[in-house]
């Protein structure tokens, strides 16, 4: 069954703390990796990995696949009060025609 | 290029009742997919259309059906209320040709209560 874990559940840190977040997945025929941001409605999309060892980044924050371990990182630096959000990770379904996610991270971020 | 847009943003209904959510996907995408996300969730798939026809279901059951419209717009409907009903329900729409291997992008959800 393919499925996708995400740790911590949940963490506070203070403003310029630097996270990471972990995502770890099981899924038949990998295509891709997403992570998206959720701060009260809608998830808002962040990166998209389908290769081992390249880093993605976006301004403070950043991404990177790991294919043979099977987890992703998600590292933001130097945290604002504004990265306050749930951070959720999905992966394609074997067929490709759904996103699996975990349950997400909710990180606080305190001034 | 506008983005997705749902309809109502919040809704409360009582157990039985039946329910019809509205999406819009945004320009160009072809592909439209529905999620429903409990409170301390992330996100389930309840199906998804491609051109106007299902094209793949997750675990929920028949009460939950869609439709999706020539401009590619959708609807979710359920019927036979039930408590365990009440969550966010996300739209989620892609741009053509493989959808897994692109981005999905979600609207802002519709907040479904179940008193």
């Amino acid at each position: 069954e393919d499925k996708v874990v995400q740790s911590p559940l949940s963490l506070v840190v203070h403003e310029g703390d630097t996270v990471t977040l972990n995502c770890s997945y099981e899924v038949t025929n990998f295509r891709s990796l997403l992570w998206y941001k959720q701060e009260k409605k809608a998830p808002t999309f962040l990166f998209m990995l389908t290769s081992s060892g390249i880093e993605k980044k976006s301004g403070r924050l950043s991404s990177i696949l790991d294919k043979k371990e099977l987890f992703s990182i998600l590292n933001i630096t130097a945290t604002q009060t504004g990265d306050s959000a749930i951070y959720l990770c999905a992966v394609w379904d074997q067929a490709g025609t759904a996103l699996i996610f975990g349950k997400g991270t909710t990180l606080s971020v305190s001034s | 290029e506008t983005g997705v847009t749902q309809s109502p943003t919040h809704l409360i209904k009582t157990r039985g009742q039946q329910v019809t959510l509205r999406c819009s996907s945004q320009s160009g995408h072809n592909t439209v997919s529905w999620y429903q996300q409990a409170l301390g969730q992330g996100p389930q798939f309840i199906f998804q259309y491609y051109r106007e026809e299902e094209n793949g279901r997750g675990n929920f059951p028949p009460r939950f059906s869609g439709l999706q419209f020539p401009n590619y717009s959708s609807e979710l409907n359920v019927n036979a209320l039930e408590l365990d009903d009440s969550a966010l329900y996300l739209c989620a729409s892609s741009s053509p040709g493989l959808a897994s291997v692109n981005e999905q992008f979600f609207g802002p959800g519709t907040r479904l209560t179940v008193l």
